[in-house]
């Protein structure tokens, strides 16, 4: 089977950085992806990792450890609309490469 | 502006009743996928259509129903829905089965 696994919910404050882990099991693995969701919004696309190593855009990078099974999201000089939900998903092979989300991460940004 | 226009916003709807939530893409895409939703748990995936062609069912009750009339228009049928299924439903498209996605603001849906 398949599963991930992301802290249910961190804080921060305005101006500094925050990491989000996500670690996963999947019966075979196409790579790992980032989304951000808002309070009654739609999710959104942030980041895709299919290789191991850091991908940066903007303030967010993201990372992935295929040995470690591992990836996180890092949110640099955190914004209060950074306020949001994040959501790791993997592409399981063994699932004809469906996506499959973590429950999500609720971060809250303080002044 | 999402690129993906979903119709009701809201909706309410009794165990008897029968309702559609629809969906439009206007990015191009080929494939588009019904995502559920509900509080404190990960977004599920229900239907995948492919070029039209319905390439997942995700082990959904048969209360649900999608349609996919063309690459840019995705129905889901409800009838006869319990309350359980109250939730965000939401859909999505991407250019090809392995694309990032794109999704709706979706429908919240109320079963009473």
């Amino acid at each position: 089977g398949q599963s991930l696994e992301q802290p249910s919910e961190v804080t921060a404050v305005e101006g500094a950085i925050v990491q989000i882990n996500c670690t996963y099991q999947t019966s075979g693995f196409y790579g790992l992806s980032w989304y951000q969701q808002h309070d009654g919004g739609a999710p959104t696309f942030l980041s895709y990792n299919g290789l191991d190593g850091l991908e940066e855009t903007g303030r967010f990078s993201s990372f992935l450890s295929r040995s470690d099974s591992y990836g996180y999201l890092l949110l640099q000089e955190l914004q209060m609309k950074d306020s949001a939900s994040y959501f790791c998903a993997v592409r399981d092979r063994g699932q004809g490469g469906k996506l499959i989300f973590g429950q999500g991460t609720e971060l809250s940004v303080k002044p | 502006e999402t690129g993906v226009t979903q119709t009701p916003r809201h909706l309410v709807m009794g165990m008897t009743n029968k309702k559609s939530l629809k969906c439009e893409q206007h990015l191009g895409h080929n494939a588009m996928y019904w995502y559920k939703q509900s509080a404190k748990k990960p977004l599920e995936l229900m239907f995948v259509y492919n070029f039209k062609e319905q390439t997942e069912n995700n082990s959904v009750p048969s209360r649900f129903s999608p349609e996919c009339p063309n690459s840019s228009h995705l129905f889901l049928h409800l009838h006869t829905l319990q309350p359980e299924d109250s939730a965000l439903y939401l859909c999505a498209s991407s250019q090809e089965v392995n694309s990032p996605l794109h999704f709706g603001n979706g429908t919240r849906l109320t079963v009473t």
